[in-house]
């Protein structure tokens, strides 16, 4: 299957951990990435290789994975977290790549 | 600086051609495989396609297969899109995306491609 699956909206009371999931066959083999996208920007990652995160993304984000699912967890969420998360890897044959449909985060 | 400047996007007729252009800066353009990424107005993200380093490989999303090419300049350190047929279904943000890492690390702001008549 090529298909990612994230569940639409999530919710998060500030300062409270939070974990957005992406599932997939594919992600039994590749790792994912995660990206953050708020409104009329354009995204950017926040998790690379497995858990690794740009110069400039705060350590409250971390990513791990388990079989055919890949999760961003964000550790004491802020109010600056509020946006849409899009994970993203390849699909089955490696040469195609996939997002998953985007979570929607709302930090309380 | 390190940036990708996206442009051609407009208004056009279904079934009409439309040319992206994806202009880079500040890095080695040649080292890098590049792609484009769209997304329809209050929609997710959709992958369009991806190019090899030297232009040798390409890769497309099935929605696009046929219609759509992608292509660049290494000279002119410019990526291309080239849309053919296009439907109204083809609405959306196009981005230019860098791929690193096996993530896009770094994206242009976008440019609005519209299908009407």
């Amino acid at each position: 299957s090529s298909e990612l699956t994230q569940d639409p909206a999530v919710s998060v009371a500030l300062g409270q951990t939070v974990k957005i999931t992406c599932r997939g066959d594919s992600l039994r083999t590749y790792y994912a990435s995660w990206y953050q996208q708020k409104p009329g920007q354009a995204p950017i990652v926040v998790i690379y290789d497995r858990n690794n995160r740009p110069s400039g993304i705060p350590d409250r984000f971390s990513a791990s994975s388990s079989g055919n699912t890949a999760s961003l967890t964000i550790t004491g969420a802020q109010a600056e977290d509020e946006a849409a998360y899009y994970c993203n890897s390849r699909d089955g044959s490696g040469n195609h790549l996939v997002f998953g449909g985007g979570t929607s985060l709302t930090v309380l | 600086q390190v940036q990708l400047v996206e442009s051609g996007g407009g208004v056009v007729q279904p079934g009409r051609s439309l040319r992206l252009s994806c202009a880079a800066s500040g890095f080695t353009f040649n080292r890098y495989v590049m792609n484009w990424v769209r997304q329809a107005p209050g929609k997710g993200l959709e992958w369009v396609t991806l190019i090899s380093f030297d232009g040798t490989d390409k890769y497309y999303a099935a929605s696009v297969k046929g219609r759509f090419t992608v292509s660049r300049d290494n000279s002119k350190n410019t990526l291309y899109l080239q849309m053919n047929s296009l439907r109204s279904e083809d609405t959306a943000f196009y981005y230019c995306a860098r791929r690193r890492l096996d993530a896009f690390d770094l994206w242009g702001q976008g440019t609005l491609v519209t299908v009407s008549s």
